[in-house]
């Protein structure tokens, strides 16, 4: 059964600061990834989709890339500020029947 | 807009009283799915659907009934509530029928209190 596990479950870094949150996961063979940010009493927010044939994607401060043979993926968020605040989630599909599996998230807060 | 809409966002109820919590997409999608979050457990998925009147169960099905009678609705069924049913549920929609292809979107959630 496919687990997702991301390190750390919380993280606080002064504002500007780049960073990285990290998600592993026990099967790699995966159909894609996806991260996600969810905030306070809100739902979650795709921010990135990696098919499994990609290394990377990117989206404005955010990049993302996986590594299917060692079942991992980073996020990389550069120059943070106090509006990335939120948990980040990873999501892998795998499987036949295509399960969607989540992490548990990191909590990220950006100082100012 | 483009959105998943939920209702009711928040509910508290009483064991064994019937329950629906409804799921509404605007944007065409093929596949819906349901979830459940619980501290420590992270998401896990409930049921989900890629097509109009098919449904499959994902991890957690007991104590849930769903329906796919029309594209757009997906509601969420507890027939007969428990307090282990007590969490915040998210509906997610994507456009591909198959589930994870493509970007999911989700709702703002339904915080459910079980007594």
């Amino acid at each position: 059964k496919q687990e997702v596990t991301q390190i750390p479950a919380a993280l606080s870094v002064p504002e500007g600061e780049n960073l990285v949150l990290n998600c592993s996961f026990t099967d790699s063979a995966i159909y894609n990834l996806q991260w996600f940010r969810q905030d306070p009493g809100k739902g979650l927010t795709s921010l990135l989709l990696i098919q499994s044939s990609q290394r990377e994607q990117t989206s404005g401060r955010l990049n993302a890339s996986l590594d299917k043979s060692s079942g991992r993926s980073t996020l990389y968020i550069a120059a943070s500020q106090p509006g990335d605040s939120a948990t980040y989630l990873c999501a892998v599909v795998s499987g036949s029947a295509r399960q969607l599996t989540f992490g548990s998230g990191t909590q990220l807060t950006v100082l100012p | 807009e483009a959105q998943v809409t939920q209702n009711p966002r928040y509910l508290i109820t009483v064991t064994g009283k019937k329950l629906t919590v409804t799921c509404s997409q605007n944007m065409n999608h093929e596949y819906m799915s349901w979830y459940r979050q619980d501290p420590g457990l992270g998401l896990r998925q409930i049921y989900y659907s890629m097509n109009v009147e098919v449904t499959d169960k994902g991890d957690v099905p007991e104590g849930y009934k769903v329906s796919r009678k029309e594209k757009r609705n997906f509601p969420l069924i507890l027939e007969s509530p428990s307090p282990n049913q007590t969490s915040l549920y998210f509906c997610a929609s994507s456009f591909d029928r198959l589930p994870g292809a493509n970007v999911l979107t989700f709702g703002a959630g339904s915080r459910l209190t079980v007594l």
